[in-house]
């Protein structure tokens, strides 16, 4: 039963470029969340899709956006990069309703230069 | 001010020490506490549930204290395994929506 898996694992982009980030959920879970991770710094949540629709957002512009897709699997998509995106970022998923910690992928280090 | 706050740290213990992390949230409408471990360049992994009687699990203890609006972890008779980032997780659910916030960590280095 794998568990939650991204893809990249690394990605190095320049300053303006778009990234994609994808992220599969563990088996028989619905919802996927996405978290930013600097470096020193606590994950911070960007948003959170079920049934392919954003339900919940994070404080991130509008150059962060994602996707659910029917096999509940998920992409984000992050345009004109900025130094600062470089980070950690995290997939997490869970069942709708479920009360249960999340538990996250190994994550995707992106670096903008 | 943020919305979970923790223990800035570093911690340096020797091996052996009992050592305490606070955490303190500002959303009384939190629902779900937890203790995440994230090892370095890792990603975050479950550590343990907190609830307001207390939950023990081997030499770890959390505590939730709903009044004050505060967790807090124990780690007795430290490991150098025990080396981390300790970082503390409040859930707030509506509907399908559910959002973790994370504090900042608190980072342990436990010393031989």
């Amino acid at each position: 039963d794998a568990g939650v898996t991204q893809s990249p694992t690394h990605l190095i982009k320049t300053r303006g470029q778009q990234v994609t980030l994808r992220c599969s959920p563990k088996s028989g879970h619905d919802t996927v969340s996405w978290y930013q991770q600097a470096l020193g710094q606590g994950p911070q949540f960007i948003f959170q899709y079920y049934e392919e629709e954003e339900r919940q957002r994070g404080n991130f512009p509008d150059r962060f956006s994602g996707h659910q897709f029917p096999n509940y699997s998920s992409e984000l998509n992050v345009n004109a990069l900025l130094l600062g995106d470089s980070a950690l970022y995290l997939c997490a998923s869970s069942l709708v309703g479920d009360s249960s910690p999340l538990h996250f992928g190994n994550g995707t280090r992106l670096t903008v230069t | 001010r943020k919305e979970v706050e923790q223990d800035p740290g570093p911690f340096n213990v020797p091996e052996g020490a009992t050592v305490a992390f606070n955490c303190t949230y500002s959303n009384s409408a939190s629902q779900s506490f937890f203790w995440y471990r994230q090892d370095c360049r890792k990603e975050p992994k479950l550590l343990m549930s907190v609830y307001s009687s207390g939950n023990e699990d081997g030499r770890f203890t959390a505590q939730l204290n709903r009044a004050s609006q505060y967790i807090s972890l124990l780690i007795r008779d430290s490991k150098l395994s025990d080396s981390a980032t300790y970082l503390c997780v409040v859930i707030r659910s509506s509907g399908s929506a559910r959002q973790l916030t994370f504090g900042s960590g608190t980072q342990l280095t436990v010393l031989p």
